[in-house]
């Protein structure tokens, strides 16, 4: 079946403008997560979605940062006002219970975005 | 919160031998371990996992190995080939309420042939 998408795949942007990335789970996935990967870094977690339940978004960097989630599947996060150092690549995963107690992520393709 | 280190940071082996990543973590809640693939300009993808209550778990040229006690998990490559070059990301997760997951910083594997 289809896998996490995002889009765009790369995003070319000058400082100071805002820009919206966003990620399609996989169907029937209700946990949603929003990485950043650094040129050459691990993964940074930014935000969890689960559901229903309020999100988990201990990892956003600053309040220029925000993500929503309409009805439980597509995701859509939003950088105000970026700045250079927000340039990476921003990686959606989702997942689901397996009833084991564990969830596997499957990952999107990335969005890598460019601040001029 | 947990807190996963990974080493070696870099690894590089002649074609043929073997790899071992390792990996600790904090939280004695972890109760499962997934390892990712992440080759050049794609998207990290699991190829091993294991789950708090086993201690070993192989498929194929990989395994992976638990150790609760000590909170140190393993990644085991054995008959390297060049396509097996690529960062490997560990991770910890726990299931408390959700299931929270804390990757390690990576590790750049290069097979040469």
């Amino acid at each position: 079946g289809a896998g996490v998408s995002q889009s765009p795949s790369n995003k070319v942007t000058e400082k100071g403008k805002d820009v919206e990335l966003r990620c399609d789970p996989i169907s029937g996935h209700t946990a949603l997560y929003w990485y950043r990967q650094s040129l050459g870094q691990g993964l940074e977690f930014l935000i969890y979605f689960q559901g229903n339940s309020a999100p988990d978004k201990s990892g956003l960097p600053s309040d220029r940062f925000s993500a929503e989630r309409t009805g439980g599947s597509v995701s859509t996060l939003t950088i105000q006002r970026t700045q250079q150092e927000d340039s990476a690549v921003y990686l959606c995963a989702s997942s689901s219970p397996s009833g084991t107690g564990v969830e596997t992520q499957y990952f999107g393709p990335g969005t890598r975005l460019l601040v001029l | 919160g947990e807190n996963v280190e990974q080493h070696p940071s870099t690894l590089s082996v002649q074609e043929g031998d073997s790899a071992v990543i390792k990996c600790t973590y904090s939280d004695s809640a972890s109760n499962y371990f997934p390892w990712y693939k992440q080759e050049l300009g794609k998207r990290p993808q699991l190829i091993i996992d294991i789950r708090s209550n086993v201690g070993e778990k192989k498929d194929q040229r990989i395994a992976v190995t638990l150790n609760k006690t000590a909170k140190h998990f393993s990644l085991h490559i054995t008959e390297t080939q060049p396509e097996d070059s690529a960062v490997y990301f560990c991770a910890a997760c726990s299931s408390g309420g959700y299931q929270k997951v804390t990757f390690g910083t990576g590790t750049k594997l290069q097979v040469i042939p």
